[in-house]
């Protein structure tokens, strides 16, 4: 079965800066891939979508690139605020349209 | 408030009682999912409907639990003779798949379950 592996269990950075946070797969590549964010208490919020075919989608302060080489998808987020501590969730979509969730990553913007 | 919404928010409930969770997704959308989730883990699928047909449920998912969705609309989700190891977020999202789009899943806050 598909295994999902996000990053270290949590991550901290200082305000400013651009934390990255990686999901690693195994197995067969998805048809595409989302990032999601979740707050404590709350369920997932949609961020970005990446197909198979692009390499990189970018929206506002958000990045986020895939590659089907190294089965991996990098998700940026520049300029960091305390805000944008969370829980980031990746989830991969396959034809068929089964979604697979990442343990995710718990991020902590320090001020 | 036109998002996901999810009856009860909390549910506590004693080991061998039955519960039933309710979600209401968004009007328009033709998809309706089900998931469990625990401390420090993602979302783990647990079964869904297109309209008023239950398509897929996870092998996982233990006789005790049964989900329906009556004329494509709201979906309910029964889990009968509670366990400890059920006490978890039950998360709804419903979506709009069309031919030629990607799918993104608008999400319910969850209902938590506490099983004594």
């Amino acid at each position: 079965s598909q295994k999902i592996e996000q990053n270290s269990e949590a991550l901290n950075i200082q305000e400013g800066k651009t934390a990255t946070l990686t999901c690693n797969y195994t197995n067969y590549s998805p048809a595409y891939l989302q990032w999601y964010r979740q707050d404590p208490g709350r369920g997932p919020v949609f961020l970005l979508l990446i197909r198979e075919n692009e390499k990189e989608k970018r929206k506002e302060r958000l990045k986020v690139t895939f590659d089907t080489t190294l089965k991996q998808s990098l998700f940026h987020i520049t300029a960091s605020q305390p805000a944008d501590s969370a829980t980031y969730l990746c989830a991969l979509v396959y034809y068929g349209q089964n979604f697979v969730f990442g343990p995710g990553t718990r991020l902590s913007v320090l001020p | 408030d036109t998002g996901v919404s999810q009856d009860p928010r909390h549910k506590i409930t004693k080991r061998g009682q039955n519960v039933t969770f309710r979600c209401d997704p968004i009007s328009e959308h033709n998809r309706l999912y089900w998931y469990r989730q625990t401390l420090g883990q993602g979302p783990e699928f647990l079964t869904y409907f297109q309209n008023e047909a239950q398509l897929e449920k996870s092998r996982l998912l233990s006789d005790r639990f049964s989900a329906e969705r009556p004329k494509g609309s709201f979906s309910t989700l029964e889990i009968q003779r509670t366990e400890q190891g059920d006490s978890a977020m039950y998360l709804c999202a419903s979506s709009s798949l069309w031919r030629g789009t990607q799918e993104t899943q608008y999400f319910g806050p969850g209902t938590r379950l506490l099983v004594l």
